[in-house]
């Protein structure tokens, strides 16, 4: 089925330095997503993207949190500076349109942020 | 606002029992239910949805009826294997959450051989 890939799988960064985690969304899809899992945690819903904006994004996404997708190539996740508690599972999703009855949501496999 | 309960942290069979996840939702319009599964390193993969009361959805073995009396979708299997082994999320959508997923907190499933 349709794929969206993560790079990487892994980050150790130290706390007050920026990462930026990338994604390769599903090639004709034009929604973009991403979550935040904390370990043994529940998915909770960070920003979503569209047409090169913002749509919607939740408390989660602090000022440090920032997305874009610049002439489309990966689909990124920046944080600077990082905080301890940015460790996380962070998930890219992708949609042919908007989520709702009838769209599915596909997700990459994470990328595994641990701060120090 | 919207949210979905589920009540089993974790659940822990053997191959070929008959397994039940349950699933709560609290919702003020008519939200889509739907049901994901996760293995291991992987990303969560839909099962299946339901977005009208009564409408059952299935996928590989496993079952949901979308209930508005009971607000419920509880997931069912009637016999599962040991390649079931997972984290099961039940999750809706609905205009008061914009059609976001709001997710529930996961059951964790392990199989014993």
């Amino acid at each position: 089925g349709p794929k969206v890939l993560q790079i990487p799988s892994h980050q150790i960064i130290d706390m007050g330095q920026m990462v930026t985690l990338n994604c390769d969304p599903v090639s004709n899809h034009l929604y973009f997503y991403w979550y935040k899992q904390i370990l043994g945690q529940q998915m909770e819903f960070l920003v979503n993207f569209y047409n090169g904006k913002v749509m919607e994004k939740s408390k989660l996404f602090k000022d440090q949190f920032s997305v874009e997708r610049p002439d489309g190539s990966y689909f990124t996740l920046k944080i600077q500076p990082t905080a301890l508690e940015d460790s996380a599972v962070y998930f890219c999703a992708s949609s042919p349109l908007k989520t709702g009855a009838n769209t599915e949501v596909f997700f990459g496999k994470g990328t595994r942020l641990t701060v120090v | 606002g919207d949210s979905v309960t589920q009540t089993e942290g974790q659940v822990a069979l053997s191959e070929e029992d008959f397994l039940t996840i349950h699933c709560n939702y609290s919702a003020s319009g008519y939200p889509t239910l739907f049901w994901y599964v996760q293995y291991p390193g992987e990303g969560p993969q839909l099962l299946f949805r339901a977005s009208r009361d009564k409408e059952k959805g299935s996928s590989r073995g496993f079952e949901a009826t979308y209930d508005k009396g009971t607000t419920s979708f509880h997931l069912r299997k009637a016999s599962v294997q040991e390649s079931d082994s997972a984290v099961y999320y039940c999750a809706l959508s609905d205009r008061d959450s914009n059609y976001q997923l709001i997710w529930g907190s996961g059951t964790k499933l392990i199989i014993k051989p």
